[in-house]
């Protein structure tokens, strides 16, 4: 079974404090994806990030980095000097690769809303 | 990157009666999918649209209540029927061009029934 889960139900920083979301997932493919996506209050769904399961080099995107660690299952994301516009929901989702079953769905948390105070 | 529009944005609708979502794609894609977003809550994952054939529903949703089509690598819908408030929800359809792809989202029906 697949499984993802973001502990952190609401984080609250105020402008320009570092914040880090957690994401822990469960799979018995050894191959996957991760991903993260923003939901703003206006409710689209924003796409961040791809990650696959062989590719555990953390990346940066401006003020956003990902920390991707397959040996705690973890994939984690930090907001660098967090600007009130960073406010949303943010939501970690896997999906496994092909298989009989498998039919390239994403599997998402619970989602962590952040708060960003000015 | 793939453009969803969907249709309608918004309804408000009576109990006991059917609404259809339809989604369209700005280009061909191999998979579609029907999340439910309930407020103030994640994605759940309805059904995968399956072109040409039915679709593949996830533990809780049925068919009866659920209906999917996907007649081509563009375009999808999405049937609530036999509404009760507790179908009010977000429905979001979603699509991605192939496993090693992020998948992209419509803005989302705002369904409300009273």
């Amino acid at each position: 079974a697949q499984k993802v889960t973001q502990a952190q139900t609401e984080i609250s920083v105020v402008e320009k404090e570092d914040v880090t979301l957690d994401c822990v997932y469960e799979t018995r493919d050894t191959t996957y994806y991760l991903f993260w996506y923003k939901q703003p209050p206006s409710g689209e769904l924003v796409f961040l990030i791809r990650r696959n399961s062989f590719d555990e080099q953390n990346e940066i995107s401006g003020r956003y980095s990902w920390n991707f660690q397959k040996s705690t299952s973890s994939f984690n994301f930090t907001i660098t000097a967090s600007q009130v516009v960073d406010s949303a929901v943010y939501f970690c989702a896997l999906s496994a690769t092909r298989s009989s079953s498998n039919t390239g769905k994403l599997i998402f948390g619970q989602g962590t809303t952040l708060q960003v105070k000015p | 990157s793939a453009v969803i529009s969907q249709k309608p944005s918004r309804d408000i609708c009576q109990r006991g009666t059917s609404l259809t979502i339809q989604c369209q794609v700005d280009s061909q894609v191999t998979m579609m999918f029907w999340y439910r977003q309930q407020p103030g809550q994640s994605l759940t994952l309805i059904a995968t649209a399956n072109q040409g054939s039915e679709a593949t529903y996830e533990s809780g949703f049925v068919i009866d209540k659920f209906p999917i089509s996907r007649p081509n690598l563009t375009f999808s819908t999405l049937t609530v029927s036999n509404m009760s408030p507790e179908d009010s929800s977000i429905y979001l359809c979603s699509a991605r061009e192939g496993f090693r792809t992020e998948a992209f989202f419509g803005q989302g029906t705002r369904l409300t029934v009273v």
